[in-house]
């Protein structure tokens, strides 16, 4: 079975400022997907990022970039100019893409962003 | 507007009683998924649904049942034999098996007493 950690269960970072997020997972598989997910406060998630595994290129969304390590099984999120906005909580998700993706996702347990003004 | 309902948003029950949340999709998604998120944790998957009239277990369907006779609706029920459940419950859906994005539904808190 796979594992997602996400081992910073808090971060804070100064507005306008650059702020990375940490995830690692675990599998045996060769082929998956990866994503953050963002939570606001009204608890809606939100997908931030996607990464497919056999693109050795790191997938960006405007102010959001990750680091994908495959071989270190690692996949962190960088946001850049950080805005107030972006307080949530954060969450890494592995998806087989196996199996007709028919398990779902396997979350980590999230990282609490605080953004100071 | 096409997305992910799930009614009600805020949902009480007395210890004993079954109940059912309600997610109803107009994405035209083969597959829905439902997962409980407690305080602390990240998401769990109970049951997703890859066609109308079957679905599978995921990694803690005890004490939960589903039914997917429409392509749009997956309701989740939570029956007398789920040890603890108040929780945050959350829908999904994604375009086919195969799609790999998952669209998430606003939620429903579920408080047992």
């Amino acid at each position: 079975a796979q594992t997602v950690t996400q081992s910073q269960p808090e971060m804070s970072v100064q507005e306008a400022e650059t702020v990375t997020l940490s995830c690692t997972y675990d599998t045996s598989e060769s082929d998956y997907y990866l994503f953050w997910y963002k939570q606001p406060p009204s608890r809606q998630m939100i997908l931030v990022i996607r990464q497919e595994a056999y693109k050795q290129q790191n997938a960006t969304e405007n102010r959001f970039s990750v680091n994908f390590q495959k071989a270190a099984k690692s996949f962190s999120l960088k946001i850049s100019d950080s805005q107030l906005g972006d307080a949530a909580m954060y969450f890494c998700a592995y998806r087989s893409a196996y199996r007709g993706g028919a398990d779902g996702l396997t979350f980590g347990k999230g990282t609490h962003l605080i953004i100071q003004p | 507007d096409g997305g992910i309902t799930q009614s009600p948003k805020y949902l009480f029950r007395k210890e004993g009683q079954n109940v059912t949340l309600s997610c109803e999709q107009n994405l035209n998604h083969d597959a829905m998924y439902w997962y409980r998120q407690d305080p602390g944790q990240g998401l769990r998957l109970i049951y997703y649904s890859q066609i109308v009239n079957d679905f599978q277990k995921g990694d803690i369907a005890e004490g939960y049942s589903v039914s997917r006779e429409k392509k749009e609706s997956f309701p989740l029920t939570v029956t007398s034999a789920q040890k603890n459940p108040t929780a945050f419950y959350l829908c999904a859906s994604s375009i086919s098996r195969t799609g790999d994005e998952q669209y998430f539904g606003p939620g429903t808190r579920l408080t047992v007493t």
